[in-house]
């Protein structure tokens, strides 16, 4: 069975322009969260998608947006870029949003600010 | 704001030696989770413990979690080259919060 999978893997992006990065989960999972790894540190939760709703938000600012569609895949996306994004933005899948459940990485994105 | 913080930062060991990476917390648990990442992937979920005191071993892999639930450490028995990754601690999220809260992670080299 395919894991989770996020495209692209690498993004070179100029300061001020916006992004989108794409997410596909395990299949049967429902739910979708969102993490921002800066090089050196540990991943950070952005958002959490359960059936289309934001079931949870991390402390980011407003640039930083994120939708789950009906195949529940998801999409992030940061407006407004700053040198400061760039990061390994990860992907998480689970069956529910439940604490219980384990969540499931994909690769990530490797986005660039220049 | 919970802090998570993980030693030491950097680890570089031969093949074959022992190591122990810790993790502290400034408040309780939730429940601890060690995930390890290696480059160009995600994490993978390696256990997770939710007692205090408890103990857990995969293979050459022991997990202890403090009997106050603020602390955890990994130990690795005879380090082989494969063990190299980044090592997370993580609180899963409470309150049915399925978010998790990472540590600043160690980074283990192992050298053949």
């Amino acid at each position: 069975d395919a894991g989770v999978t996020q495209s692209p893997t690498h993004l070179i992006k100029t300061r001020g322009q916006q992004v989108t990065l794409r997410c596909s989960p395990i299949s049967g999972h429902k739910s979708v969260s969102w993490y921002q790894q800066v090089l050196g540190q540990g991943p950070q939760f952005i958002f959490q998608y359960y059936e289309k709703e934001e079931r949870g938000r991390g402390n980011f600012p407003d640039r930083f947006s994120a939708r789950q569609f009906p195949n529940y895949s998801s999409e992030l996306n940061v407006n407004a870029l700053l040198l400061g994004d760039s990061a390994l933005y990860l992907c998480a899948s689970s069956k529910t949003s439940r604490s219980t459940d384990e969540q499931f990485f994909g690769p990530g994105t490797r986005l660039t600010v220049l | 704001t919970q802090l998570l913080e993980q030693s030491p930062q950097f680890l570089s060991i031969q093949e074959g030696e022992n190591l122990t990476v810790y993790c502290n917390s400034s408040s309780v648990f939730s429940s601890l989770q060690w995930y390890r990442q290696e480059p160009g992937e995600g994490p993978v979920l390696l256990v997770t413990v939710v007692t205090g005191g408890e103990v857990k071993k995969l293979k050459r892999l022991t997990f202890q979690f403090g009997d106050a639930r603020k602390d955890s450490s990994l130990h690795i028995t005879a380090a082989q080259t494969g063990d190299t990754g980044l090592y997370l601690c993580v609180d899963r999220g409470g309150t049915g919060a399925n978010n998790l809260f990472f540590g600043t992670g160690t980074r283990l080299t192992v050298i053949p």
